[in-house]
């Protein structure tokens, strides 16, 4: 199936420090979502973004459209363990079709 | 409220044998997505519902997989025969409608097959 590359893959920070992950589609976006899936768990829904250049905060985590609505950020500042996870974008070309990224892996460090 | 109810939610079996996942959205939830979600990937379609009308199952194998949801509510996802490569975790969704501009899937916890 098809399935879009999130980078990075996977990383493993200090807590405390800041983590970023990208999602990147060839195609313009009718809107994006993003999930969180704890180790063991079932994806959950986190925010939708639609507007060209949207930034939406949900306490620690930041989220962004791109302008041209083919990219999207999820940014978390200063990292606790409980944001251990794998963080899912989910695009919408306008179809009624969620493809979701294939994730990245955030391990965070005590 | 209750969640996406799925069951069971472990499934071993030998190869070419048959095998049923069912799932339970939310209630009054009009749009059912099955996904299949392999180790380290992020979940892909299988099939989206709206209603009892199959919308897209462009994705489903349907040499060997098919998928009913004859009352528009609960679903079941049928593998026959089973293969090694469908090992996997099958996840069911549901949201108010695919419709609508605000589309917040809601998933549940998963049957995960191995299949030997």
């Amino acid at each position: 199936g098809q399935q879009v590359m999130q980078i990075p893959q996977y990383q493993h920070v200090q807590e405390g420090e800041d983590f970023t992950t990208y999602c990147n589609s060839s195609t313009t976006l009718s809107n994006i979502q993003w999930y969180k899936q704890r180790p063991g768990g079932h994806p959950v829904f986190l925010i939708q973004l639609v507007k060209s250049g949207e930034v939406k905060k949900q306490k620690r985590l930041t989220f962004q459209f791109g302008e041209a609505k083919k990219n999207s950020s999820l940014h978390i500042t200063a990292t606790q363990t409980t944001d251990v996870g794998t963080y899912f974008c989910g695009m919408n070309t306008g179809f009624q079709k969620l493809v979701f990224g294939t994730g990245t892996r955030l391990l965070v460090s005590p | 409220e209750a969640g996406v109810v799925q069951s069971p939610r472990y499934k071993i079996i030998e190869k070419k044998q048959p095998v049923a996942f069912w799932c339970n959205p939310i209630s009054g939830h009009n749009t059912l997505y099955w996904y299949l979600q392999n180790l380290g990937q992020g979940p892909e379609l299988l099939i989206r519902y709206e209603n009892e009308e199959a919308v897209d199952d462009s994705q489903l194998p349907k040499d060997r997989f098919s998928a009913e949801r004859l009352k528009g509510v609960d679903s079941t996802l049928k593998i026959q025969p089973a293969e090694l490569g469908d090992s996997a975790v099958y996840l069911c969704a549901s949201s108010l409608g695919s419709g609508l501009s605000y589309n917040e899937q809601f998933f549940g916890p998963g049957t995960r097959l191995t299949v030997l």
